[in-house]
This record gives C-alpha cells, structure tokens and sequence, in this order.
C-alpha cells in the first residue's frame, strides 16, 4: 500500500532560523513527488513537482529535494508569513492524470 | 486566467440527508479531481473525472458519486449521510499529467 509519512507533525521555529521538513515514502512506482502549502481553512497551494532522485527546486526561501525514499523541504531564514501547513504527496506510478497520496502535513509555526 | 471555485463554501446537513457540492474549474483544465480532508487529516482521494468519464476512484463507497459537465465543471454528491462524513471537500483541476490546483474547499458538518 503506497504510504506518505511526514515528520515533525508540527514544528516551532523563530523568524530567521532555518530548519527542514521530512516526507518519506513508500510506493511501488513514483511518478512525482508533490509539496503543497495549505493556510487555515483553505485549500493546498501547489509548491513544487520533484520527479526523479537527485532534483532540487527553489522558490523563495524554500527548497525541495527528493531522494529514492524520502523528500526534503528546506526553509531558509523564515518569516512569520511562511506559518502554515505543508502536505507532502505522492503519485504512484500508472494510468493517466495525477491522483494524490498525502501525508498528513507537518504544521510550521514562525515566531517574530 | 480564473482559479478552481467551490460551492457552497459551507454547508450543515443532518444524517441521513444528501447534498451536492459544486466545483468550476480553471480555465483551460479539463480534467477534475476530488479529495475529502477530514480534521488534522492529509487530503483523501474519492475521484477523478477526465473528459465526463469517471478516471479513477478512491476507497470511498458508492453513496459518493459525481458528474463532470461538457464545460469542465463538476458535482459531488453524497447520499445518506454519515456523521464520519464531515469533512472539508476539496475539488483540484488540472491538465492531462499536470499538477493539481486546488480551489478553497466546501466545508461540510453533518449533525
């Protein structure tokens, strides 16, 4: 059975220092590794796409890294504004158009 | 370019009831994708409808069903309705093979 697990399940961080969050996988293929963003009461924000072990993608003060069982979200000197959830998912190999495995987030708490 | 809209935003049923969630997709996208999120929960695939054919199904029972209309736009429906059933719903449109963009949600309490 595919399975996203992610860790920590919540994370308090001071503005300015950085830290990473984990998300690792069990699939039977992958197909690509997604992260979303989700505020309170909202929907998830589509972040980045990782497809094979090795790639990274940068936005901001984030950056994503994927490896053969387990991806990465690096936050580099945050700011109170990138306090939110962040969803990991996986899309197992197979069939046309993407259908989502998700984690279950790890909530990011940036104090000033 | 418009995003992914969801109606009603939010929505309280008693058990037993069905109700009927709408989703418009972004412009563009042909293909429509529902998850259900419960509380503290990661998103759960129910379906996906690519072209008005149903493209794949989720471990949800037949009670939740769906329709996509010629314009992209898409319904979930959820008959007899079950208190484990409250949950916000969230609809995701997309290209053949391109990521998901989610839009805000219908958030549903059932009593």
């Amino acid at each position: 059975e595919d399975q996203v697990t992610q860790s920590p399940e919540a994370l308090r961080l001071q503005e300015g220092e950085s830290s990473s969050l984990n998300c690792s996988y069990t699939v039977s293929g992958l197909r690509g590794l997604f992260w979303y963003r989700q505020d309170p009461g909202k929907g998830p924000e589509f972040l980045f796409t990782l497809y094979s072990a090795g790639e990274e993608k940068e936005k901001e003060r984030l950056k994503a890294t994927l490896t053969k069982k387990e991806s990465f979200l690096h936050i580099t000197a945050p700011k109170p504004e990138d306090s939110a959830t962040y969803l990991c998912a996986v899309d197992p190999s197979g069939g046309s158009n993407y259908k989502l495995t998700f984690g279950k987030g790890t909530l990011l708490t940036v104090n000033p | 370019e418009t995003g992914v809209t969801q109606s009603p935003t939010h929505l309280i049923k008693t058990r037993g009831q069905q109700v009927t969630l709408r989703c418009s997709s972004q412009s563009g996208h042909n293909t429509v994708s529902w998850y259900q999120q419960a509380l503290g929960q990661g998103p759960q695939f129910i379906f996906q409808y690519y072209r008005e054919e149903e493209n794949g199904r989720g471990n949800f029972p037949p009670r939740f069903s769906g329709l996509q209309f010629p314009n992209y736009s898409s319904e979930l429906n959820v008959n007899a309705l079950e208190l484990d059933d409250s949950a916000l719903y969230l609809c995701a449109s997309s290209h053949v093979t391109g990521e998901l963009f989610f839009g805000e949600g219908s958030r549903l309490t059932v009593l």
